[in-house]
C-alpha cells in the first residue's frame, strides 16, 4: 500500500466551477499535511498546510482533513485557467527517524478550461 | 525574503563522472532535503538534515549518492560514476524545523548522456 495516494486525474473543470481534490494516507499517526501546486517544468509551490482535524480556509483554497478516515482534500473555489497545474497531497508522519520527511502523493492534474 | 537557491539549474554529463549539486537553504532554517522527480514521476525522498544531528539518509538510492551540509547552511549532492537513470530534477527544500512547512528551490535538471 501506498504511503499517499490521490486521484491520478487528470481533472478537468470549466472556469467558476469548484475543483476537488481527494488524498488519502496509511500511517493513522500522521500529525502534518500540505498541498503543493506544481507547473509543469517548475518547483512544487506551498499553497495550503492543515495540522488538526476540520476545514481551513485562505483565499480561494479550503483544506479539509479527516484523521478518522485517514482522508485530505483541498476545494479551488471559482478555479481560475492560472489553476492549471498538478497538485500534490504531502504528508509528514511528524515522528521519530521520520520525523523530517515528506511523502507525497503521485499529483492530480487539474485543468480549468475558459 | 531569498528562497531556496540551487545550483546549477541545468547540468549534462556524461555517464560514469561525477557531479555536484549545491543548495542554499532559506536563512535561519533548521531543515535542509532532497529529493528527486523523475520525468512523469512524484518526488522521492533523498536525505534531510536536522541542525547539528545526524541525517536521515534513508531515501539515498545507493552509495553512490552521498551528500554534507555545513552546520544550518549549503548542501551539496555529490553522485559518482553517474547513470542515465539518474536523469531528473534533484530538488532541495529547507524548513523552520523538522515538521514544519517546506519550501522548494526551483531546482537541478541533472541529464546523464
Amino acid at each position: 500500500q501506498k504511503e499517499v495516494e490521490q486521484n491520478s486525474g487528470p481533472l478537468s473543470v470549466p472556469e467558476g466551477a469548484i475543483a476537488s481534490l481527494n488524498c488519502t494516507y496509511s500511517d493513522r499517526g500522521s500529525q502534518s499535511f500540505f498541498w503543493y501546486r506544481q507547473y509543469s517544468g517548475k518547483s512544487p509551490e506551498l499553497i495550503m498546510s492543515i495540522y488538526s482535524n476540520g476545514d481551513k480556509e485562505d483565499g480561494r483554497f479550503t483544506a479539509q482533513l479527516n484523521k478518522a478516515s485517514q482522508y485530505v482534500s483541498l476545494l479551488i473555489r471559482d478555479s481560475q485557467p492560472s489553476d492549471s497545474a498538478t497538485y500534490l497531497c504531502a504528508v509528514n508522519k511528524g515522528r521519530g527517524s521520520t520525523l523530517g520527511r515528506l511523502y507525497f502523493g503521485r499529483g492530480t492534474q487539474l485543468t480549468v478550461w475558459p | 525574503g531569498a528562497g531556496v537557491s540551487q545550483s546549477p539549474s541545468n547540468k549534462v554529463t556524461e555517464k560514469g563522472k561525477d557531479v555536484e549539486l549545491r543548495c542554499d537553504p532559506i536563512s535561519g532554517h533548521t531543515a535542509l532535503y532532497w529529493y528527486r522527480q523523475r520525468l512523469g514521476q512524484g518526488l522521492e525522498f533523498l536525505i534531510y538534515f536536522q541542525g547539528n544531528s545526524a541525517p536521515d539518509k534513508s531515501g539515498l538510492p545507493s552509495d553512490r549518492f552521498s551528500a554534507e551540509r555545513t552546520g544550518e547552511s549549503v548542501s551539496t549532492l555529490t553522485i559518482q560514476r553517474t547513470q542515465q537513470e539518474d536523469s531528473a530534477v534533484y530538488l532541495c527544500a529547507s524548513s523552520f524545523r523538522g515538521y514544519n512547512e517546506q519550501f522548494f528551490g526551483p531546482g537541478t535538471r541533472l541529464t546523464v548522456l
